[in-house]
């Protein structure tokens, strides 16, 4: 398995303004996630992060508000810009562990809580 | 367009109890189905992973199932203890890149 962690764990943060949140793994991955979830809801995929390359946005989901950068194998950050209320959520991050042919079992990090005021 | 849902949205039982999650998918051409338990304020922890050809695995007390054909996944959890008090969530990899879709999750409650 992966050992993830990210920062900040939570933060309270001001309308309009901006906040990254780091995502790093103690193995080097091929592929990792950022999602979202809202209060109350399940989770919901903002993103594929690609190491060497633009992310790749879910629907409803843009780079302007949520930009991403991976550098490389084991680390990414997650922006989320010009805050409002309605981005308060939990944001993880997570990975896929082995590849193979199939799909395989993806790790989640423990998550960073915001509230955005 | 995959959506996944779970019943019941809750459960209460009393320890020692059998019970059975559910989940169950519009489109059956998955890849995977994954079981996750979530404890409130936390990440998410894998407790169970199906691949597509599979029909069940195994972990300790949990016992996950899928037909595939039907759409269907449940999840058993055998003498159920406090400890088992976490919110349960059913996700399926769908299409390229092990992109995951959850269901709305079962909050169960496992009272001495």
């Amino acid at each position: 398995s992966a050992v993830i962690s990210q920062k900040p764990s939570r933060d309270i943060c001001q309308r309009g303004t901006s906040l990254t949140i780091q995502c790093q793994v103690d193995s080097q991955v091929t592929m990792m996630f950022w999602y979202r979830q809202q209060p109350g809801q399940s989770l919901t995929l903002i993103a594929t992060a690609n190491q060497g390359s633009e992310a790749t946005y879910e629907s409803g989901f843009v780079i302007d508000k949520f930009p991403i950068s991976r550098p490389n194998l084991t680390f990414s950050t997650l922006t989320v810009s010009n805050m409002s209320p309605e981005d308060s959520s939990i944001y993880l991050c997570s990975v896929v562990a082995q590849m193979g042919g199939l799909a395989d079992t993806q790790y989640f990090g423990p998550g960073t809580r915001l509230t955005v005021l | 367009k995959q959506e996944v849902t779970q019943i019941p949205a809750a459960l209460s039982v009393p320890e020692g109890e059998n019970l059975v999650l559910n989940c169950s998918f519009t489109d059956s051409a998955i890849y995977n189905l994954q079981w996750f338990r979530q404890d409130p304020g936390k990440g998410l922890t894998s407790l169970l992973l199906i691949q597509s050809s599979q029909r069940e695995q195994t972990s300790g007390r949990l016992n996950a199932s899928l037909d595939k054909s039907s759409g269907r996944s449940t999840l058993y959890i055998a003498a159920s203890q406090p400890g088992d008090s976490a919110t349960y969530l059913c996700a399926v990899s769908t299409g390229g890149g092990n992109k995951l879709t959850f269901g709305t999750g079962t909050q169960l409650k496992v009272e001495l």
